[in-house]
C-alpha cells in the first residue's frame, strides 16, 4: 500500500464547476500536510498547507482530518488555468522530508 | 532572482554511460533534495543533504546512485552504469531548514533518457 494515496483521475470538469479531491495517509507520525500543484512538463509548486481547523486561499479550501488521515481539496468557480496534477503530500521527521501521492489530474473545459 | 537550477535539462544517453546531473539550489537555502520522478512510481524522494551533510539516503533506489554536496551552491547526483530504467525526470528542491516546515523550491528538473 502506497503511504499517500491518490485517485489519478483524471477529473473532468467544465468551467465554473466545484470539483473535490481526496487523499488518504498512512503514517499516522505524519506532520505536515500540504497540496502541490504540476503543470504538464514542469516542476511541482505549493498550492497550500492543510491545517486540521481547515484553511482557504481564495476558491481553494483544504481540510485535514488527523483521526481518518484524510486530506480533502476543493476548488470552486474552475478555471481553464486551474488544468494541472494536483499533488497531495505528506511530511515527516525534523528534515521534513516530503512523501508525495501519485497526482489526481483535473481538466478544466471551457 | 534565481530559483533552482539544473543541467542539463535533457540528457539522452546509452545503457552503462555515466550520467551526471547538476544542481545549483537558491542562496541562501541550507537544506537540498534530489527526487525521480515516473509514470509508474510517481514523485520519489532519492536524498537530501542539510548543510552539504546527506541526512537521509534511504531512497537512493542502489549502489549505481550516487550524490554529492561539497559546497552549499553545488550539489550532483551521478549514475553509473546507467540502466533503461533509470529514464526519469530528476528533480533538484531545496528550501531553508527550521523548526516549522518550509516550502521547498523545485528546480524545473533533468530529463534523462537511457537507451
Amino acid at each position: 500500500r502506497k503511504e499517500v494515496e491518490q485517485d489519478p483521475g483524471p477529473f473532468n470538469v467544465p468551467e465554473g464547476a466545484t470539483v473535490a479531491f481526496n487523499c488518504t495517509y498512512s503514517n499516522s507520525a505524519s506532520q505536515s500536510f500540504f497540496w502541490y500543484r504540476q503543470d504538464c512538463r514542469k516542476e511541482p509548486k505549493l498550492l497550500m498547507s492543510v491545517y486540521s481547523s481547515g484553511n482557504e486561499d481564495g476558491r481553494f479550501t483544504a481540510q485535514l482530518n488527523r483521526a481518518s488521515q484524510y486530506i480533502s481539496l476543493l476548488i470552486r468557480d474552475s478555471k481553464l488555468s486551474d488544468s494541472a496534477t494536483y499533488l497531495c503530500v505528506v511530511a515527516r521527521g525534523a528534515g521534513n522530508m516530503l512523501t508525495f501521492g501519485g497526482g489526481t489530474r483535473l481538466m478544466v473545459k471551457p | 532572482d534565481a530559483g533552482v537550477i539544473q543541467s542539463p535539462r535533457h540528457e539522452v544517453t546509452e545503457m552503462g554511460q555515466e550520467v551526471t546531473l547538476r544542481c545549483k539550489p537558491i542562496s541562501g537555502h541550507n537544506s537540498l533534495f534530489w527526487y525521480r520522478q515516473t509514470m509508474m512510481r510517481g514523485l520519489e524522494l532519492l536524498i537530501y543533504f542539510n548543510n552539504n551533510v546527506p541526512i537521509d539516503d534511504s531512497g537512493m533506489p542502489e549502489d549505481r546512485f550516487s550524490a554529492k554536496m561539497p559546497n552549499a551552491s553545488f550539489s550532483t547526483l551521478k549514475i553509473q552504469p546507467s540502466e533503461p530504467r533509470d529514464s526519469a525526470v530528476y528533480f533538484c528542491a531545496s528550501t531553508v531548514a527550521g523548526g516549522h516546515y518550509n516550502e521547498q523550491f523545485f528546480g524545473p528538473g533533468t530529463r534523462l533518457t537511457v537507451l
